[in-house]
Parts: structure tokens; sequence; C-alpha cells
């Protein structure tokens, strides 16, 4: 199963709302990934977990705040967006995080920022 | 600076015919080299990698991709296009994390 699942699928939120979004992997995997994509453009690393313990921060805005509760669930929290923010929220996973590893990728959660 | 080319924005290709994609990278090292595919509103599929060892690099849905050193390139290919394969297609060398490429739309008229 190389199944990464993300919800919701899709978010309307005003500029101070606070959402979360979430992403789930059962393949055992320790490492976890948020990409940010736009509109037929590649995805933009966000953050990385390895073994639940931020790894690296691609200089993202603090209104983005990622948590990874365990191995399986991985949260983006938001809070505070701009409509810039808008985009398609990708999440993935893989055995490690270590080079040359395959990344599985989720569905991705489509964000709107009114 | 890393950095990956696609130098094609779209690609028009007949159905039964043989497809490229092109993708050429710059990258310090030997880099281990990606394909994904993206179907309209959905995540990324893996399709093939490079690590080591043979030049031509078999993958998921007919798919296959030449590394060629010298030119440090990393083309994507299928002998026989099917309508199913019109999709967006990313390059993504990986230095340390993925890079992505801009994509090429892939589109396969039938």
């Amino acid at each position: 199963d190389t199944e990464v699942t993300q919800t919701p699928k899709h978010l309307v939120m005003g500029m101070t709302n606070k959402k979360s979004l979430k992403c789930e992997q059962h393949m055992g995997h320790r490492a976890m990934y948020w990409y940010k994509q736009k509109a037929k453009k590649p995805p933009e690393l966000m953050f990385v977990y390895s073994y639940e313990k931020l790894s690296i921060n691609e200089s993202v805005p603090s209104r983005f705040s990622p948590e990874c509760p365990n191995s399986s669930l991985l949260n983006l929290h938001l809070h505070a967006l701009q409509p810039e923010d808008s985009a398609l929220y990708l999440c993935a996973s893989s055995q490690e995080g270590t080079s040359g590893e395959t990344q599985y990728f989720g569905p991705g959660t489509r964000l709107l920022v009114l | 600076a890393q950095s990956v080319a696609q130098p094609e924005d779209q690609v028009n290709v007949a159905e039964g015919n043989p497809l490229t994609v092109k993708c050429t990278y710059s990258v310090s090292g030997n880099p281990y080299l990606f394909w994904y595919v993206q179907y309209p509103n959905r995540g990324l599929q893996f399709l093939l990698k490079y690590i080591t060892g043979d030049n031509l690099v078999k993958g998921s849905y007919g798919f296959e991709a030449e590394f060629n050193k010298s030119q440090t390139s990393f083309h994507l290919k299928k002998p026989s296009a099917l309508v199913s394969d019109s999709a967006l297609y990313f390059c993504a060398p990986y230095p340390g994390k993925l890079i992505f490429g801009q994509g090429t739309e892939l589109s396969v008229k039938p």
C-alpha cells in the first residue's frame, strides 16, 4: 500500500481564520513532507520531518505551523493566511528521509484564502 | 547553483506514436534523478528513478528514461503513447532534496 491520504480535499478560509490540514500514511515511513504547489507550477518544499523531528524548514512564514504528532500523522496549522497562500498543499512520505528515497504523495488539499 | 530544465512547456503526440519529454540538469555530484506525473487535480505519482547502474531505467505504465551523464540529461520516453498518458510531467534531481523542473504538459490525441 503506497497511499498517503490528506484531508480535507478542499478548504476555503478567511484571512482571520485558523484551520488545519491533515496528512496520514500507514506505510511505516519515518519521513514526511509538506509541499506547496501553485497552478501549473512545480511543487515547492516547505517542511520535512524525519523521525517526528522537524529537519528542514524552507524559510516558510510563521503563519504556517507544522506538527508531527506521531510517525503516521502530519498536520499543517494555518493562521492569518494571505490570498497569495491559495494553492494546492501536498503531503508526501518516504522511508527515512535519506538520499534517493522515493517520496509518495497524497492527492493534496486545495486551499482558497479569501 | 542547482537547477533543472524541462525545455518544452508542452509536447503534443498522436496516440500510438513514441513520445519523449526532455530534462537536463545542473547539480553537483552524482544526483539521484526522478520523474513524477501529475494528472489533473491530483497529487504527484512516482514514475521512475535513476540511482546508479544501467543508463536505461524502466518505470511504471511503460515509461522509461535514459540517463546521459555527459549531456547531463534524463529524458523520459515511451514507445507508444496513450491518450491516458496526457498529464503534467516533472523531472526532479535530488541533490539533498527534490528540485522539480517547471513541468511539461503532455497531450496525446487520438
